[in-house]
């Protein structure tokens, strides 16, 4: 079992619907959380960190997360072509906080 | 403000030689790490350094060696290539331990 899971999609939704991507964790000692968005050939750049259970909200993305179920979603508003890309999730590792665990990301496509 | 560099973009190499990636941030960051990205199998922590002075291996350091020059700077050396290092090299730096991580644009390398 990986330490972060997520579903590879593709996930395709039109333009100006809500995208929704999952996560989950195994490891029920991680504590910071973060979504990461990777363009094909391009480097990861972070949309959102998340530490405490609850929604956290930052302009059209929500990060939601629930230490109980053991997982982190992400939710984008009015999705637009640009939000193409492959999604990131990481959690900390508990007791050495330098290290991350990385999912291997989901594909979404947003259609015009 | 650059953020983090790497050089060099692309690199081809043959089994067997060796080479030195170059890292360095400018946000007088602590702590800086290096990862590698291979297709379905996410980021994967090859070192990382706390701070300034101080290293320790991640998930995959076997064929890597490591140094933090100063604060600034973390180079990644293979000492001897092998064709299952081919892959995209991320360096990544966060002010401390747990906090955000920001990637560089990543070293394209292929290990004939």
């Amino acid at each position: 079992q990986k330490e972060v899971e997520q579903n590879s999609g593709p996930l395709s939704v039109p333009e100006g619907a809500i995208a929704s991507l999952n996560c989950t964790y195994s490891d029920r000692g991680s504590q910071s959380f973060f979504w990461y968005r990777q363009y094909s050939g391009k480097s990861p750049e972070l949309i959102m960190s998340i530490y405490s259970n609850g929604d956290k909200e930052d302009g059209r993305f929500t990060a939601q997360l629930n230490k109980a179920s053991q997982y982190v979603s992400l939710l984008i508003r009015d999705s637009q072509p640009s939000d193409s890309a492959t999604y990131l999730c990481a959690a900390s590792k508990p007791y050495n906080f330098n290290k991350f665990y990385f999912g291997s990301g989901t594909k979404l496509n947003v259609k015009p | 403000n650059a953020g983090v560099t790497q050089t060099p973009k692309f690199q081809v190499l043959k089994t067997g030689q060796s080479m030195t990636l170059q890292c360095a941030q400018d946000m007088n960051h602590n702590s800086m790490y290096w990862y590698r990205q291979d297709p379905g199998m996410g980021l994967r922590l090859i070192y990382y350094s706390a701070s300034e002075g101080t290293t320790d291996k991640g998930e995959v350091p076997n064929g890597y060696n490591v140094s933090r020059l100063n604060k600034r700077e973390f180079s990644l050396r293979l000492e001897s290539a092998a064709p299952s290092q081919t892959s995209v090299y991320f360096c990544a730096s966060s002010k401390s331990q747990g906090d955000t991580q920001y990637f560089g644009p990543g070293t394209r390398l292929t290990v004939l």
